[in-house]
């Protein structure tokens, strides 16, 4: 079935350095990506995006890459500072009509910590 | 502003009771879910309406029921309450298919 995961549970890197947190996907129709942040006590926060026409895309400090031929997402996170710790979720989607439009299907999560 | 906002935070309730949280957002977006996130931190969507209409109802018990007044409000109703019901409940709300969520801070729900 359809299913997003991450390699790593858990990521500890020290303040300064570039973080890399890496998502799988298995829905060869997914074509919309999403990484979250989520901080204890709140919801989820919309980090950045990618549509499957794309490879890269850039924002402030964050970068997301998808390889479609390995079904591979990623968030890197440049000069990450203590305020980054937090748990990452990827998700994506792969219809936008029917019963699954607007769905996202969410990963496990990563726990990035960032040491001062 | 809050964008999403959802009431209450927490709600503390024993089995079989029932309860509701509600869901706000001023976004003017037209889509609206529920998700549930368990103890392990996993997000599962339980509903999505659009325009009020339901498009999206995953394998969730009958004893949940969702309610859209407006395309501005989503509700959830959960009867007979269980213990394994306990978990955050977030709403969100986007524009559309392939565009972001935006999430409220959840509900902790706690049955004992």
């Amino acid at each position: 079935g359809e299913s997003v995961g991450l390699h790593l549970p858990t990521l500890s890197v020290q303040e300064g350095d570039n973080s890399i947190i890496n998502c799988a996907y298995s829905n060869s129709a997914s074509d919309y990506f999403i990484w979250y942040k989520q901080e204890s006590g709140k919801g989820p926060q919309f980090i950045i995006d990618i549509r499957s026409n794309m490879d890269k895309r850039q924002g402030q400090r964050v970068t997301v890459l998808l390889n479609k031929t390995v079904k591979h997402l990623s968030l890197q996170i440049a000069a990450t500072q203590p305020g980054d710790s937090a748990v990452y979720f990827c998700a994506e989607s792969g219809g936008g009509s029917g019963t699954s439009y607007g769905k996202l299907t969410f990963g496990q999560g990563t726990i990035l910590t960032v040491h001062p | 502003d809050t964008a999403v906002s959802q009431t209450p935070k927490y709600l503390v309730t024993q089995m079989g009771n029932d309860k509701s949280i509600k869901c706000e957002q001023n976004l003017g977006h037209d889509t609206m879910y529920w998700y549930k996130q368990d103890s392990k931190k996993f997000l599962k969507i339980m509903f999505s309406y659009n325009n009020k209409e339901l498009i999206i109802n995953e394998t969730v018990p009958n004893r949940f029921s969702p309610k859209s007044p407006d395309k501005a409000h989503l509700n959830l109703h959960i009867n007979s309450l269980e213990l394994g019901d306990s978990a955050v409940y977030f709403c969100a709300s986007s524009l559309g298919a392939r565009t972001p969520l935006h999430f409220g801070n959840g509900t902790r729900l706690t049955v004992t």
